[in-house]
């Protein structure tokens, strides 16, 4: 298997840009999740999905933050607007069976607001 | 509310020498899960191990080996005879049985030194 693919890898985008990061899991892992990484607040989940339906969004900072999974092999967190705060990298990662398993990173978007 | 705690933000040895990186976790759940993940300077999170609340035996893999006391709720991790290839961010993390979220600690640098 690929792993987790992670598109793009990298993004520079000015405050006020939508951006769009794009997912794919592992086939047969039934969990997605988002993490942001950042020096100050270090690995946070964002949102995760089970069978492509978000269960906790709890962690997504604010309504300029969304995130889709329409079918079990893509998924996308979007940021409209963008703003310079959200510099970051965004990780992706998915599980057979959610937190409890061991879960597989993608590689990371790393995302650059000017 | 689940916390993880990794109190040495920076490591640095001298290869050959053996160190040890210190979690400690709060739950209040009974049944939880513990991790340890590396991330390398180029950035991806690797899994290291997983171990489950009810499973208190030591784990050695080669050079690595954890430590998880339920005593004193932690989940130490040591490497003998360092080498260069260990440098890198090593994360605990603690997934609560009824959660189903990975929370990570703050993440340890270890810099190993030829």
């Amino acid at each position: 298997d690929a792993g987790v693919i992670q598109s793009p890898r990298h993004e520079v985008t000015e405050m006020g840009q939508e951006v769009t990061l794009r997912c794919k899991p592992i086939s047969g892992h039934d969990y997605l999740f988002w993490y942001r990484q950042t020096m100050m607040r270090g690995l946070e989940l964002l949102i995760y999905f089970n069978n492509n339906v978000p269960i906790d969004d709890s962690g997504m900072p604010e309504d300029r933050f969304s995130a889709k999974m329409p079918n079990a092999s893509f998924s996308t967190l979007k940021i409209q607007p963008s703003e310079p705060r959200d510099s970051a990298v965004y990780f992706c990662a998915s599980s057979r069976t959610g937190g409890i398993d061991e879960q597989f990173f993608g590689p990371g978007t790393r995302l650059t607001v000017l | 509310a689940q916390k993880v705690t990794q109190a040495q933000t920076e490591i640095s040895v001298v290869e050959k020498e053996d160190v040890t990186l210190d979690c400690v976790y709060e739950t209040r759940d009974t049944t939880y899960y513990l991790f340890w993940y590396k991330q390398p300077p180029s950035g991806e999170l690797v899994f290291l191990i997983r171990r489950n609340s009810f499973d208190e035996q030591n784990e050695i893999s080669g050079r690595y080996s954890w430590n998880f006391q339920k005593s004193t709720s932690s989940f130490n991790f040591t490497i003998t005879a360092s080498q260069v290839v260990d440098s890198a961010v090593y994360f605990c993390a603690l997934c609560e049985d009824s959660s189903y979220k990975l929370i990570f600690g703050s993440g340890t640098r270890l810099l190993v030194r030829p």
